[in-house]
């Protein structure tokens, strides 16, 4: 069974630049999660998506936001990129948000804006 | 509010010798605990789990922890470090009822192991 995966795998963006991340859950997962880990911070709880609905968000600006597919996979968009953007963006994803379930990580999208 | 705090970003062991690394949360509910391993430019791997009964939990390579309700903690221990141990380790605590499994995650501890 394939694991999640993330793509690009690395990106270098400039301040004010748009960005795309992407995940593809593991197959018959439908809730897909977003995490940030960036220096000095930690891990940060970004977005959830289940059956292509956004569920919950953290503390984060609007200029981050995705999507869910039909298909399950997802889709990072952070607008106006700052310097502080800068991290590892991790995507998980989870059988069914219903009940307890694991989730399962990717192996991430580091970015780094100049 | 959930939290996560694990006490020492560093921890420096010798092959051979006990690793033990602490983790306390609070919750409001009773929380499902998990540690997991990152390794240089990698994604996150579940080490352990507790959710529900037996309070001592064993993981893979060797790793366990002990889920103590009266302190609050989730230690994760493995008698005898290896060279491979060397990763970054996390802590995390869920609530299945107030956030769908969203993860809370502690700052980390940077494991280094001396041959």
């Amino acid at each position: 069974e394939a694991g999640v995966t993330q793509s690009p795998t690395h990106l270098i963006k400039t301040r004010g630049q748009q960005v795309t991340l992407r995940c593809s859950p593991i197959s018959g997962h439908t809730s897909v999660y977003w995490y940030q880990q960036a220096l000095g911070l930690g891990l940060q709880f970004l977005l959830w998506y289940d059956e292509g609905e956004e569920r919950n968000r953290g503390n984060f600006p609007p200029r981050f936001s995705g999507r869910q597919f039909p298909n399950y996979s997802s889709e990072l968009n952070v607008n106006a990129l700052e310097l502080e953007d800068s991290a590892l963006y991790l995507c998980a994803s989870m059988r069914s948000a219903s009940s307890y379930n694991e989730q399962f990580f990717g192996p991430g999208t580091r970015l780094t804006v100049l | 509010a959930q939290s996560v705090t694990q006490l020492g970003s560093h921890v420096s062991v010798s092959e051979g010798a006990l690793v033990l690394l602490r983790c306390n949360y609070s919750s409001s509910v009773p929380p499902y605990l998990f540690w997991y391993v990152q390794y240089p430019n990698q994604g996150l791997q579940l080490l352990l789990k507790y959710t529900t009964g037996a309070t001592l939990v064993k993981g893979i390579n060797g790793f366990e922890a002990e889920f103590k309700k009266s302190e609050t903690s989730f230690h994760l221990t493995k008698p005898s470090a290896h060279m491979s141990d060397a990763a970054e380790y996390f802590c995390a605590v869920s609530d299945l009822k107030a956030a769908g499994n969203k993860l809370t995650f502690g700052g980390g501890t940077r494991v280094l192991v001396k041959p």
